[in-house]
């Protein structure tokens, strides 16, 4: 069966530091790649996404970028955190259009 | 931007009663999914409706879908304790590999 890992679970971080979250897929090959952020009590709001390695898509301008290094893992990174990166990351998979996410259980990134 | 608003954004009810959240989106779809998420946790799949279904059933989830008002509805009937969350809708358009997800409703079903 697939499984989906994420971690950290939770991260502090001083404004100005770098950021690495990381995100695998086990029991499946060649999936879509998201990952989503969600600020307290909204909706979420997609960040990058990747149908294959080395392909990322970015939806939101910011300082975070995004790398499919290999087949099942996507990892986000950021080179200076500012207060405004705090919130609720998430990460997801599908097989292909038409299916439904199966999501990570998220990190809680805060910035002070 | 948000593709899909829910309404309401918060619904109490007592436990038995049945629940109905709403979400419209703007432009036409390929399929549309309904999520849950408990608090500070990740969000479960619930149902997707493809864009040519009208209904579809998961024990005590009813979801159907209007093409032509861009509408969709979740019952949830018999509501329990154990059903308070978030609930979201995320649609898929033609051509394009993500979902977009609306607001969400939040339900707290009361003991």
């Amino acid at each position: 069966s697939q499984t989906i890992h994420q971690w950290p679970a939770t991260l502090v971080q001083p404004v100005g530091s770098p950021l690495s979250l990381e995100c695998t897929v086990e029991g499946t090959s060649n999936p879509n790649l998201y990952w989503y952020r969600q600020a307290a009590g909204r909706g979420l709001q997609l960040l990058f996404y990747s149908v294959g390695i080395g392909q990322i898509s970015s939806e939101v301008p910011q300082n975070l970028s995004a790398s499919r290094p290999q087949d099942r893992q996507f990892i986000l990174s950021s080179k200076k955190l500012l207060l405004s990166d705090s919130g609720f990351y998430l990460c997801a998979w599908r097989p292909g259009t038409g299916y439904g996410y199966t999501f990570g259980s998220g990190t809680r990134l805060t910035v002070v | 931007s948000q593709q899909g608003e829910e309404d309401p954004q918060a619904l109490s009810i007592q436990e038995g009663e049945n629940a109905t959240m709403n979400c419209s989106y703007k432009t036409s779809i390929n399929n549309l999914q309904w999520y849950r998420q408990n608090s500070g946790r990740g969000l479960v799949h619930l149902i997707l409706i493809r864009s040519n279904e009208r209904e579809k059933h998961s024990g005590r989830l009813r979801v159907t879908l209007d093409t032509s008002k861009k509408s969709s509805s979740l019952l949830i009937t018999a509501s329990r304790a154990a059903d308070t969350a978030s609930y979201f809708c995320a649609t898929d358009s033609f051509g394009t590999y993500k979902y977009i997800f609306g607001t969400g409703t939040r339900l707290k079903v009361l003991a």
